[in-house]
């Protein structure tokens, strides 16, 4: 069985780094093939993809959010984290991980945590 | 880059109707590469098509996806009460992007 969870502050201030980590079970991340993504969803708006690492440690980003963001992960740990620089207001969302297969479909999500910018 | 468009915004209807949403990219979606994700509140996306017309598991047939190229449709019939929610398509592959969503909401 496939699980996700995202863990990290609810609150931080303006200009400062967030750290988001994705803990997962069910799989692992040395496997080919796999890889872990992070979505974001501003309330009330659309899901937006921000970033995604995979087994053999690719990583790819957002072209609209790149220079802010890095994604690593810990095999050992069975844990990806996202880092944030620079945030702002608009930064607040809900962040979720998710799992994804062969370049498809996210099809496993964690529960998602809320994350507020603010002074 | 491809903008994927969906709509309508929003479609009211009543439970046991039918639900066709639309999800229109901006140029063609490689080998179908599209999937439909719904989200009910306070929940996390959950998939229910991939490949435009793949049901993903446990998803009920009243579920149904269809399309190519540019344009795509996710039809649910027979509306039951816990359909009401938004609905986002997805376009996967080398580059990754959803829909703004549609809420099916209760008329």
């Amino acid at each position: 069985q496939i699980t996700l969870k995202e863990s990290g502050p609810t609150l931080v201030k303006p200009t400062e780094t967030l750290t988001l980590t994705c803990t997962f079970s069910g799989f692992s991340l040395s496997t080919s093939g796999v890889g872990v993504g992070w979505i974001r969803q501003p309330p009330g708006k659309a899901l937006e993809w921000l970033a995604l690492i995979y087994w053999d440690d690719d990583k790819r980003y957002s072209p609209s959010l790149k220079s802010r963001f890095t994604i690593t992960k810990d095999t050992s740990k069975n844990q990806v984290v996202l880092t944030m620089t620079n945030m702002g207001p608009v930064d607040t969302a809900t962040y979720y991980c998710a799992h994804r297969q062969d370049w498809t479909f996210f099809d496993y999500w964690g529960q998602g945590t809320l994350v507020t910018v603010s002074s | 880059e491809i903008v994927l468009t969906q709509s309508p915004g929003t479609l009211s209807l009543s439970p046991g109707e039918r639900a066709t949403l639309s999800c229109r990219a901006s140029q063609s979606v490689s080998s179908g590469y599209l999937a439909w994700y719904q989200q009910k509140s306070g929940q996390a996306p959950r998939l229910l098509i991939s490949g435009a017309s793949s049901r993903a598991t446990g998803i009920p047939d009243r579920f149904s996806g269809s399309g190519s190229g540019t344009d795509f449709t996710l039809t649910i019939n027979r509306l039951e009460p816990e359909d009401f929610a938004v609905y986002y398509c997805q376009q996967y592959g080398s580059s990754i992007l959803f829909g703004q969503g549609t809420k099916l909401e209760i008329k």
